[in-house]
């Protein structure tokens, strides 16, 4: 079955860059597209950006500047990085593919 | 970017109750060629991941109960519980697919009144 996960840093200084992992099993990156959406703790959802099958991506306007998703097909992974963290970059971040979603990794930015 | 408002931002409600909650983008979400809403809902209960409940403005996901409806079209949305049961506390978040950045509403908390 459709399977995302996502891994990477639980705590990340501020202004360094976050990098996550979103491992996907039970369909190829090839065939549909992935999302990365976040989510400040008590707030609500914000999405961050896509993958798509053939390799574009596209870009939420506010974190253009700041964010990059790229994909390693030959592992099922797609990736997400971000620089110039602040506080209020905490949060939890999902990666997602509909309708299923991965559990989320929590993310805190702070020294 | 399409902006999406939600209103109203938090509903005290009763077992049994019918409940709407409503949905507008700042533009049109309905694509002219295939006569589709690009608009998605999700409910999200505290400490899980949002789960899609309905996706075209009105097409329900397998094993969505049928008392979750979506209506609308164009720019207003709505979505209808017809008999609230206690499993349905939870934030409700409407999503346009229409064009990226793709954006979220506020979201909507159900509560118990």
């Amino acid at each position: 079955q459709v399977q995302l996960k996502e891994s990477g840093p639980g705590l990340v200084q501020p202004s360094q860059t976050l990098s996550l992992t979103c491992t996907v099993s039970g369909f190829s990156l090839t065939s549909y597209n992935v999302h990365w959406v976040r989510q400040p703790p008590g707030k609500g959802l914000e999405w961050m950006g896509r993958m798509r099958y053939n390799g574009d991506t596209s870009y939420n306007s506010a974190l253009k500047s700041r964010l990059s998703i790229s994909r390693d097909t030959s592992k099922n992974q797609v990736f997400l990085k971000m620089n110039s963290l602040q506080t209020d970059d905490t949060g939890t971040y999902y990666c997602t593919k509909s309708p299923n979603w991965g559990q989320g990794v929590m993310v805190t930015v702070s020294s | 970017d399409i902006v999406m408002t939600q209103t109203p931002s938090s509903q005290a409600v009763s077992a049994g109750e019918k409940v709407t909650m409503s949905c507008k983008s700042s533009q049109s979400l309905l694509y002219s060629e295939n006569k589709k809403n690009y608009l998605a809902w999700y409910q999200q209960k505290p400490g899980q991941s949002p789960k899609l409940l309905i996706s075209w403005a009105s097409t329900r996901e397998s094993g969505v109960p049928d008392r979750f409806i979506g209506s609308g079209s164009g720019t207003d949305f709505t979505l209808t519980i017809s008999s609230v049961q206690a499993e349905d506390l939870a934030v409700y978040y409407c999503e346009q697919y229409y064009d990226t950045p793709y954006t979220f509403g506020a979201g909507t908390k159900l509560e118990l009144k």
